[in-house]
């Protein structure tokens, strides 16, 4: 059973870098059939998809936050990661890992964590 | 980007009842729609896919129609564990987006 957990920092200073992980237990990051990906959820703006990224390589980023945000996987620790520089408050969100089909649907998410930015 | 606009925003409701919730789009796209379930403190759950396939192990009281710009989710006989906030998504293009929830309280 593939189970995707967040880890990080639930507090960080404005201006800085988030960061966070999500290793994969129960399956290969590897797989040719999944992305994986970040969503995130703040009472004002609901459900926000930052961006996914592909065994090949490929990544997709939302163009609202695309100036800031860096996915990336490491296959030798099967895990990928979430980088936000430049945060503000209204970075606040629970952050979620997820996987996405080949359609794009996400099938299974982390628990997720929350991120708080403040001084 | 493509505009996901949810009603009701709330609707209460009591065991039993048939519940429909509507998502409504910026733009006209294919079926590529999602409906996802999240209870408090918890992750969004896949109910529907591909605006009216049934996700593995989602009871078949969940069902969703539509296509082009109005898609439905409709709970056929609510049970006391969907008393949940409801999300609809598509995956026609990039950004992916999501409405703004539907939740579903008990009457």
């Amino acid at each position: 059973q593939v189970q995707l957990q967040e880890s990080g920092p639930g507090l960080v200073k404005p201006s800085e870098t988030l960061s966070l992980t999500c290793p994969v237990s129960g399956g290969s990051i590897n797989s040719r059939d999944y992305y994986w990906g970040w969503i995130r959820q703040s009472p004002g703006k609901g459900l926000e998809w930052i961006g996914s990224i592909h065994n090949s390589g490929s990544t997709y980023y939302n163009p609202s936050l695309k100036s800031r945000v860096i996915i990336s996987a490491d296959t030798s620790k099967n895990q990928f990661s979430l980088k936000l520089s430049s945060v503000t408050a209204a970075d606040r969100s629970i952050y979620f890992c997820a996987r996405h089909n080949k359609f794009w649907y996400v099938d299974l998410w982390g628990r997720g964590t929350l991120v708080t930015v403040s001084s | 980007d493509i505009h996901l606009t949810q009603s009701p925003s709330s609707v209460s409701a009591s065991v039993g009842d048939r519940v429909t919730i509507t998502c409504r789009a910026s733009q006209d796209f294919n079926s590529w729609l999602a409906w996802y379930q999240q209870t408090p403190g918890k992750a969004p759950r896949l109910l529907i896919y591909a605006a009216s396939s049934l996700h593995t192990g989602v009871p078949s009281r969940f069902s969703g129609s539509g296509s082009g710009t109005e898609f439905t989710l409709t709970i056929s006989g609510l049970q006391p564990e969907d008393f949940a906030t409801y999300y609809c998504q598509q995956t026609n293009s990039f950004p992916l987006t999501f409405g703004g929830g539907t939740r579903v309280e008990i009457k």
